[in-house]
């Protein structure tokens, strides 16, 4: 069965330091893998995608995720965080293989920026 | 281009009582899913709509939750009779036919208070 695991349920970095935020997935099928951020009393907003192909991703607002088979991980990066950038963040992958299934979502990490 | 739509933003209900929320996609989009967001996890879905089929309801608790999709467009949603646990934020989302099945736009989500 697919799976998410998000390490930190809370990350605090300063204003212009790297963000990291960890994911690991368990798939059974060749996983599509996905960023998607909440801001508060808002929705979800797809941050990137990983489907096929190039297995390093970018995605808007300066983030990008490098898809890793072998560590069976797709961690988010942004080089330089800026106060906009505080909010949850959920990672997720597919259930079934192709455009199959559904999304199985992580428990989410929130992320503070400090000025 | 409207997102997802969805109402009311917030409800507050004593158990027992009935309660429903509606949710209109974005124009197009053939797909639609319903999650419940409970505090500090990821959305968990529900059910998903492909027009007015449901395709993938395993996840709905068919004793007190019923879900429906006339004409393929609006769906609502509704929980009879509610309990305390049922507190949490009901998100909707939608996706089109065509392209990457799992780049899923979401509403603002319905926060549901029972007491």
């Amino acid at each position: 069965a697919q799976s998410v695991t998000q390490l930190g349920s809370h990350v605090s970095v300063s204003e212009g330091a790297l963000v990291l935020l960890r994911c690991n997935y368990s798939s059974s099928v060749p996983p599509y893998l996905f960023w998607y951020v909440q801001y508060p009393n808002q929705g979800l907003q797809l941050l990137l995608k990983y489907t096929t192909g190039a297995t390093l991703v970018k995605g808007i607002n300066g983030f990008e995720a490098e898809f890793k088979k072998s560590e069976t991980s797709f961690h988010l990066t942004k080089p330089s965080a800026h106060m906009s950038d505080a909010a949850e963040y959920f990672c997720a992958v597919n259930t079934l293989g192709g455009s199959q299934g559904n999304l199985i979502f992580g428990k989410g990490t929130k992320l503070s920026v400090k000025p | 281009e409207a997102g997802v739509v969805q109402s009311p933003r917030y409800k507050i209900i004593e158990k027992k009582q009935p309660v429903a929320f509606w949710c209109n996609p974005i124009s197009g989009h053939n797909t639609l899913y319903w999650y419940r967001q409970n505090l500090g996890q990821g959305p968990e879905l529900l059910i998903r709509y492909e027009n007015e089929e449901a395709v993938d309801d395993s996840q709905l608790p068919k004793d007190r939750f019923s879900a429906e999709r006339l004409k393929g467009v609006d769906s609502t949603l509704k929980i009879q009779p509610a309990e305390l646990g049922d507190s949490a934020v009901y998100l909707c989302a939608s996706s089109p036919k065509s392209g990457s099945p799992y780049e899923q736009y979401f509403g603002p989500g319905t926060r549901l208070t029972v007491t």
